[in-house]
């Protein structure tokens, strides 16, 4: 069955609105969780680490005010876009680490649409 | 700078031949590489890894072989069936960076019957 759950899986807005994207580990705790972005026939850009009880670290040319991330608890990490525009139009991956494991699972991926 | 490369963007193999995917990679601090296997609109799914201290590792039809001293790895799939043509990417994590993974740009891969 599923380790990590995104919701929502497909999502169109108008431009200038925010969207959230929920990501949560379904099997396990996380104090982290990564957010990746693809775009059509691209590799994964790793966006940001989500941390539990702390700030987001960011990857360069990320925008931390564009994106914002919440590690809500040891399951849930939100990533908001604000002000959507429709460059932002992508797919939107998280994964998440297990503990005392090398592997990262990844969630099923949000379709983001920008009108 | 693309610290992991797959420089194949496609490969298309006969069903019961064996496929070889190939990664580079530039960053000596990487210590595990992991294969993940992706169809459109989904998320990643993990193959199979290896860790910088083997030079191979095997599961079922999967292999991936490590040569560190060329910064190469490769996934071999014997025999192709399929139900494996999907993009297949190579990523690597850093023992100093937290975790992350660094992906290549994927390979398509077509198994025809």
């Amino acid at each position: 069955g599923a380790v990590v759950s995104q919701h929502p899986s497909r999502v169109i807005c108008k431009s200038g609105t925010s969207v959230k994207i929920e990501c949560r580990s379904l099997d396990f705790q996380a104090t982290t969780m990564f957010w990746y972005r693809q775009f059509p026939k691209k590799s994964l850009m790793l966006m940001a680490t989500s941390n539990e009880g702390s700030k987001a670290t960011y990857e360069q040319g990320v925008e931390k005010d564009k994106f914002l991330i919440n590690h809500a608890s040891l399951t849930l990490s939100t990533l908001t876009v604000t002000s959507a525009h429709p460059e932002d139009s992508s797919f939107y991956i998280c994964s998440v680490p297990r503990t005392g494991s090398e592997t990262q699972y990844f969630g099923p991926g949000t379709r983001l649409l920008v009108l | 700078d693309q610290q992991v490369k797959q420089n194949s963007p496609s490969l298309s193999v006969q069903e019961g031949r064996i496929s070889i995917l190939n990664c580079d990679y530039t960053n000596s601090m990487f210590d595990y590489f992991l294969w993940y296997k992706k169809y459109p609109a989904e998320g990643p799914t993990f193959l199979i890894s290896i860790s910088s201290i083997k030079d191979k590792n095997e599961d079922g039809r999967f292999t991936v072989f490590l040569n560190k001293s060329a910064k190469h790895l490769s996934l071999h799939i014997v025999p192709s069936q399929p139900g494996d043509s999907a993009v297949y990417f190579c990523a690597a994590r850093a023992y100093n960076q937290g975790g992350k993974l660094i992906f290549g740009q994927g390979t398509e891969l077509s198994v025809k019957p």
